[in-house]
């Protein structure tokens, strides 16, 4: 079963606001992936974090490995109505190897009105 | 790249139908998984294959179901017979080092 706990399950918003989101695990992890999906598709890899206390943006999306490494946070700045959809994060734990096995979040819904 | 390639899209049946689902994954992947998704239990890891070899099938619900990975570019997931509860999406995904790709699903209903 999963091993994360992602908070909060769900959010709504208005549109310009800012958004967070994170994980937390009793475990550590080498690897941390946080992913979105859109209606009716797959999750999209949205941000890969490999190394604690690594901040990484990718546009308005800005997510940081934990320095415990047990945690991870993603931020959405000035949110717009395209950022609707489920929120995943994901982490390969210490010990994985080189399986690839990763430990999913519950995931977060976002609504955002306009 | 055309990304991880999943068929069919959309597959409806009737309860003990045999069902089987494809992927293609990324070119230069090693590694394969299949997930299921349903709004009970999320997204839940039913297989990984690496280098063709299935690794953990331990997320396998029942011996109805069945994958296999003849080679690097394909791969297919049984279910005989299929039950109404057998009823959610099916992902496929590649892994390039420790990130991992997913294909667009599969959504399978069983009547």
């Amino acid at each position: 079963g999963q091993q994360l706990n992602q908070s909060p399950q769900s959010m709504f918003i208005q549109e310009g606001e800012d958004v967070s989101m994170n994980c937390t695990s009793s475990s550590i992890f080498n690897t941390w992936l946080w992913y979105k999906q859109d209606p009716g598709e797959g999750p999209v890899l949205l941000i890969a974090l490999y190394k604690a206390g690594e901040l990484t943006s990718n546009g308005r999306l800005t997510a940081q490995f934990g320095i415990t490494r047990k945690d991870s946070f993603l931020n959405i700045s000035a949110s717009i109505p395209s950022d609707v959809g489920i929120y995943f994060c994901a982490g390969l734990r210490r010990g994985s190897g080189n399986t690839g096995k990763l430990i999913f979040g519950q995931g977060t819904t976002l609504q955002v009105k306009p | 790249d055309a990304g991880v390639i999943q068929s069919p899209r959309h597959e409806v049946t009737e309860m003990g139908q045999e069902v089987t689902l494809r992927c293609k994954p990324i070119s230069g992947h090693n590694s394969l998984f299949w997930y299921r998704q349903t709004m009970m239990r999320g997204l839940e890891l039913l297989i990984y294959f690496n280098n063709n070899v299935p690794i953990d099938d331990s997320g396998m619900p029942e011996d109805r179901f069945s994958a296999k990975m003849p080679n690097a570019s394909f791969s297919t997931l049984k279910i005989q017979p299929s039950e109404p509860r057998d009823s959610a999406v099916y992902f496929c995904a590649s892994n390039s080092y420790n990130e991992q790709f997913f294909g667009p699903g599969t959504r399978l209903t069983v009547l």
